[in-house]
């Protein structure tokens, strides 16, 4: 069936350091949408991507959906210890299917 | 505006017992989905619901599970009767249509942690 996996597992940052998270499914997706839980909470939307190549800023989060439309990746640029938490991608294949990834933790050590 | 409404917010059982969660989505939004979360992992897929039709459940084990969403508003997922291995977060989330181009982002409720004894 259809899998979405993410690289890394988990990742330790040093605060100021870039952080990438790699989404990768085995399909072509129709878009591909982006979520942070930060622990003890919920997932909170953060992006959706549709279209080959996109790619899109928000402060100092870049997402870059693959112009094959099966992979992802998020940038976070000087990471902050808010950031922490993890990320997780969720893709929407051609069959309407809705699949996330196991996600990203992300740590940041002040 | 009110967010994604769940309850309970936490329920402890004994194995073989039932148990029921409710959700009440972000009013009109159209499509509401059932979540299972264990620890460390991303959520899964239970079921989709488009209004009160359930469109996608593939991934709902029917022996033992069953939703409704009866006036395509709230909803219920029943599990009966509850094993050891159900212990999960299970997430209600909602959104305006699964096919709209743009705002069809998902709003999650607070979840409901089930711990089964």
């Amino acid at each position: 069936g259809q899998q979405v996996m993410q690289i890394p597992q988990y990742q330790h940052v040093q605060e100021g350091e870039d952080f990438t998270t790699y989404c990768n499914s085995s399909t072509t997706l129709s878009n591909i949408q982006w979520y942070k839980q930060r622990p003890g909470g919920h997932p909170v939307f953060l992006i959706q991507l549709v279209k080959s190549g996109e790619v899109k800023k928000q402060k100092r989060l870049t997402f870059q959906f693959g112009e094959a439309k099966k992979n992802s990746s998020l940038h976070i640029t000087a990471t902050q210890t808010t950031d922490v938490g993890t990320y997780f991608c969720a893709g929407l294949s051609s069959y309407d299917k809705v699949i996330f990834g196991p996600g990203t933790s992300l740590s940041v050590i002040p | 505006e009110a967010g994604v409404v769940q309850s309970p917010r936490y329920k402890i059982i004994e194995k073989k017992q039932p148990v029921a969660f409710w959700c009440n989505p972000i009013s009109g939004h159209n499509t509401l989905y059932w979540y299972l979360q264990n620890l460390g992992q991303g959520p899964e897929l239970l079921i989709r619901y488009e209004n009160e039709e359930a469109v996608d459940d593939s991934q709902l084990p029917k022996d033992r599970f069953s939703a409704e969403r009866l006036k395509g508003v709230d909803s219920t997922l029943k599990i009966q009767p509850a094993e050891l291995g159900d212990s999960a977060v299970y997430l209600c989330a909602s959104s305006l249509g699964l096919y709209r181009a743009t705002n069809n982002e998902q709003f999650f409720g607070p979840g409901t942690r089930l711990t089964v004894l």
